[in-house]
């Protein structure tokens, strides 16, 4: 399995354009994971779904920001109008989340977007 | 109450000693305790975890040693080697809950 792929790997953008993110996890994996990683804040959760449903976005920085997952293969993160705060590295990642388990065991991280913002 | 606090910030270590890290946590809901380990340029992996109905777990060269009365974990890392230096992180999540709460990180760095 070549594991979770994150694309781009590197994206430079100047101040108010829109900015996607794309995510595609394991295969067979059932949760998805959007975390933001920057020196200041460490790694915080955006948003998470589980069988493609959004089910807590409370980590969703802003309304500029919107996740989608329209299927099990694929996910995109945007951000409309980007700032300079936005600039860290976005990671996704996925995980079978067992039924009747409870918290996710074992999440498998893609090698991440590296964002500046200028 | 949801954070969990993670030290030291860096640690630097000799090849062949033992590294270890703490953390801290408030909400007695945690009952999930992993740490990962985080290489430059790539994502956190999995690298041990616990569950508050042990004291202890061991994999290899790593330990996690779980305080539940103080709410504290710790990893430790016998005979260091160079190639584990990277970004640890802990981490914590509820029962019922997908959310994984993560530590500060600890850049540790491993000297030949």
């Amino acid at each position: 399995d070549a594991g979770v792929i994150q694309s781009p790997r590197h994206e430079v953008t100047e101040m108010g354009q829109e900015v996607t993110l794309r995510c595609k996890p394991i295969s067979g994996h059932n949760s998805l994971f959007w975390y933001r990683q920057t020196m200041m804040r460490g790694l915080e959760l955006l948003i998470y779904f589980n069988n493609n449903v959004p089910i807590d976005d409370s980590g969703m920085p802003e309304d500029r920001f919107s996740a989608k997952m329209p299927n099990a293969s694929f996910s995109t993160l945007k951000i409309q109008p980007s700032e300079p705060r936005d600039s860290a590295v976005y990671f996704c990642a996925s995980s079978f989340r067992r039924r009747g388990s409870g918290a996710n065991e074992k999440l498998f991280f893609g090698s991440g977007t590296q964002l500046s913002v200028l | 109450q949801q954070q969990v606090k993670q030290s030291p910030q860096s640690l630097i270590v000799q090849k062949g000693g033992i590294s270890i890290i703490n953390c801290a946590y408030e909400n007695t809901a945690f009952d999930y305790f992993p740490w990962y380990q985080q290489f430059p340029g790539k994502g956190p992996a999995l690298l041990i975890a616990i569950r508050p109905d042990v004291s202890e777990k061991k994999e290899g060269r790593f330990t996690i040693s779980f305080n539940k009365s103080a709410k504290q974990f710790s990893l430790h890392i016998m005979d260091s080697q160079p190639g584990d230096s990277a970004t640890y992180f802990c981490a914590a999540s509820m029962r019922n809950t997908d959310k994984l709460i993560f530590g500060t990180g600890t850049r540790l760095q491993v000297f030949p």
